[in-house]
């Protein structure tokens, strides 16, 4: 079965550090990819997404992410992080012919340290 | 435009009791969804609709059932709620032209 895989349950970096966040989707097709974030207590907010083209997306809020074919990957980046990064990060895919339906990684949960 | 709400934001259930989440859009989206989040598992697809009067089965359709009997409404049912459905529960919409789906601000659940 398609499957989204987020390695890293639990990351901490310090305020101003660079941040990545890992992606992996399984083998195949290249699906479309995105990564939402989610806030304590809020829904989720796309931060960018891939369908085709230039493989360095850039998104909402400083972030961008780079995809890799040869690797299966969708990674998310930040140079600097800022306090109010601190949330929950998902990495979602479409796979070719599931209807639409998205795919979701198990997401991330990021801490940001003063 | 409000965009994707849900009702109500936080419910708790005894076990075997029912109830009924509503989602609303005002995105006029043809495709609305219904996902469930547990810690560690992402989210999971509970039902889909494609359409005004069409829904299908998701991931994890067991206990669950949904109604689109207008466009901007997806109704998810719990006819015997059980301690397994205690889980956050999000509503999504998008539109046929587009993959971005737009999520609602979610409803915790909790089934004692």
């Amino acid at each position: 079965a398609q499957s989204v895989t987020q390695p890293d349950i639990h990351i901490t970096v310090s305020e101003g550090a660079s941040l990545e966040l890992r992606c992996n989707y399984s083998y195949g097709a290249t699906p479309y990819l995105f990564w939402y974030v989610q806030s304590p207590g809020q829904g989720l907010q796309l931060l960018l997404k891939y369908f085709s083209g230039d493989t360095l997306v850039q998104g909402i809020k400083g972030f961008e992410a780079e995809f890799k074919r040869s690797q299966s990957s969708f990674n998310l980046r930040k140079p600097s992080v800022h306090w109010s990064d601190a949330a929950e990060y998902f990495c979602a895919a479409r796979f070719y012919n599931q209807g639409g339906k998205l795919i979701f990684g198990q997401g991330t949960e990021l801490s940001v340290k003063p | 435009n409000a965009g994707v709400t849900q009702t109500p934001k936080f419910r708790v259930l005894k076990t075997g009791q029912s109830m009924t989440l509503l989602c609303a859009q005002d995105m006029n989206h043809e495709y609305m969804y219904w996902y469930r989040q547990d810690p560690g598992m992402g989210l999971r697809l509970i039902h889909y609709s494609v359409g005004e009067g069409t829904t299908a089965k998701g991931e994890v359709p067991d206990g669950y059932n949904v109604s689109r009997l207008k466009k901007q409404n997806f109704l998810l049912g719990l006819e015997s709620a059980a301690p397994s459905q205690t889980s956050v529960y999000f509503c999504a919409s998008r539109s046929g032209g587009e993959y971005e789906q737009y999520f609602g601000p979610g409803t915790r659940l909790t089934v004692t």
